[in-house]
């Protein structure tokens, strides 16, 4: 089964640094995708980043990019110059495009915190 | 705005009672999945409809059941309601079910607050 752990349930920052919320996830398949996903106070969510596991490059949205190291299962989202609207819910989510399921399996969360 | 819309926005209602939470996807969206969240379980999937057919479940209990309708919204209904059920249900849209565009945009979600 496939899993995801965000080993940081809570972090703060201080406005316009940067800041690091990691993602560790389980599975046995070769392709799939990840997805960062960003929940405010309005309890929306958001997507912030994507990452297909056959591209090699990591991806990257503006202020937001991650750290894809798919031997180690690992895929880490970096904010830079934080802002004080990034303050959220951050969620991993796990993708496996086949079997029947496109569902999504998400990490517990990493409460992020920007600090003025 | 994700383009994906859920009404209402919040629902109070009591134990044994029957909701219906509804789901408009995005313009030209055929997929249509169902979230809970909650404080306890996290979010979880429930259910995935594409074009009106069922697609996948998840840990979606018998008392719960959905549907996506020729228009391609879809509802949500939650029967025999217990204080558990309490969460946030999210409903969640993508053009398709793999490729490119499997990726999934959220609506607001709708509270749901069981007394």
């Amino acid at each position: 089964a496939q899993t995801v752990t965000q080993s940081q349930p809570e972090m703060s920052v201080q406005e316009a640094e940067t800041v690091t919320l990691s993602c560790t996830y389980d599975t046995s398949e070769n392709n799939y995708y990840l997805f960062w996903y960003k929940q405010p106070p309005s309890r929306q969510m958001i997507l912030v980043i994507r990452q297909e596991a056959y591209k090699q490059q990591n991806a990257t949205e503006n202020r937001f990019s991650v750290n894809f190291q798919k031997a180690a299962k690992s895929f880490s989202l970096k904010i830079s110059d934080s802002q004080l609207g990034d303050t959220a819910m951050y969620f991993c989510a796990f993708r496996f495009p086949r079997g029947g399921s496109e569902k999504l399996v998400f990490g517990k969360g990493t409460k992020l915190t920007v600090n003025p | 705005d994700s383009g994906v819309t859920q009404t209402p926005k919040h629902l109070i209602t009591a134990t044994g009672q029957r909701v219906t939470l509804r789901c408009s996807p995005r313009s030209g969206d055929l997929s249509v999945y169902w979230y809970q969240q909650s404080l306890d379980q996290g979010l979880q999937f429930l259910i995935q409809y594409y074009n009106g057919e069922e697609r996948a479940k998840g840990n979606i209990l018998e008392r719960f059941s959905a549907q996506q309708f020729p228009d391609l919204h879809s509802e949500l209904n939650l029967s025999s309601l217990e204080l558990g059920d309490s969460a946030l249900y999210f409903c969640a849209s993508s053009l398709r079910t793999s490729g490119d565009q499997e990726t999934q945009y959220f609506g607001p979600g709708t509270r749901l607050l069981v007394l």
